[in-house]
């Protein structure tokens, strides 16, 4: 794999409540994405980052927030967590100029 | 928007060759990719192909590119029980801002029998 972590691996949560999810990635890639996964769905992305404090919106973006002050970590926070944001978190990165987009090993969040 | 589809499952016997379909939407696509998650796992680059190629192999794995028809194919060969998985096609168009902003289809779930 990629020099990416994702943390935490598994989190149950209760609704209405903040979560943080963090990626850091040792590879110094310029993109780091936020994807959520959900039968039938396949992934989704959420937000993205262009570089530190560069960020955009991807097609589900509503409920979340992103933060890059460094290169290597890009955090997803969900600012009050509902049942429908259950889902399993997916961190990528890629490269300038490079087809290649690597993932993590993903976050499985519930909210209950 | 972009949209991109494949089947559902594919049952295979191991030892045959499995071909894995794809249709996408998205006229300016640069790159489609195949990726595979094993349960529990995260998401491993198979192999990805160049908008303006119609074939690639490596080792087992054949792509093929229908650009004119938007349909993308893996094909594997002597297919074997560590093959089974989900195997998700994707596609981007590299723009400069975004990088590989990915749109993946929904999944073929591959299950190799013995």
């Amino acid at each position: 794999d990629a020099g990416i972590t994702q943390s935490p691996r598994h989190k149950v949560t209760e609704t209405g409540t903040p979560v943080t999810l963090r990626c850091h990635q040792t590879e110094n890639h310029r993109y780091m994405y936020w994807y959520r996964q959900d039968p039938g769905h396949g992934l989704r992305l959420i937000h993205y980052s262009y570089g530190v404090k560069d960020t955009d919106k991807g097609e589900v973006s509503d409920g979340y927030s992103v933060s890059r002050s460094k290169t290597e970590d890009f955090l997803l926070t969900l600012e009050s967590a509902t049942s429908s944001q259950t889902s399993v978190y997916f961190c990528a990165i890629s490269e300038s100029n490079r087809p290649e987009a690597f993932f993590g090993q993903g976050t499985r969040l519930t909210v209950v | 928007g972009e949209d991109v589809e494949q089947s559902l499952f594919l049952s295979v016997r191991e030892g045959d060759s499995s071909v894995i379909n794809c249709t996408y939407t998205d006229s300016s696509s640069t790159y489609l990719y195949w990726y595979k998650q094993e349960p529990g796992a995260g998401l491993q680059l198979l192999t990805y192909i160049f908008s303006n190629m119609d074939m690639k192999q490596d080792q087992r794995l054949t792509v093929l590119l229908n650009k004119k028809d938007k349909h993308l194919s893996l094909r594997i060969a002597d297919t074997q029980t560590g093959d089974s998985a989900i195997y998700f096609c994707a596609e981007s168009s590299m723009i400069k801002a975004a990088g590989n902003k990915l749109t993946f289809g929904g999944g073929t779930r591959v299950l190799v029998k013995p």
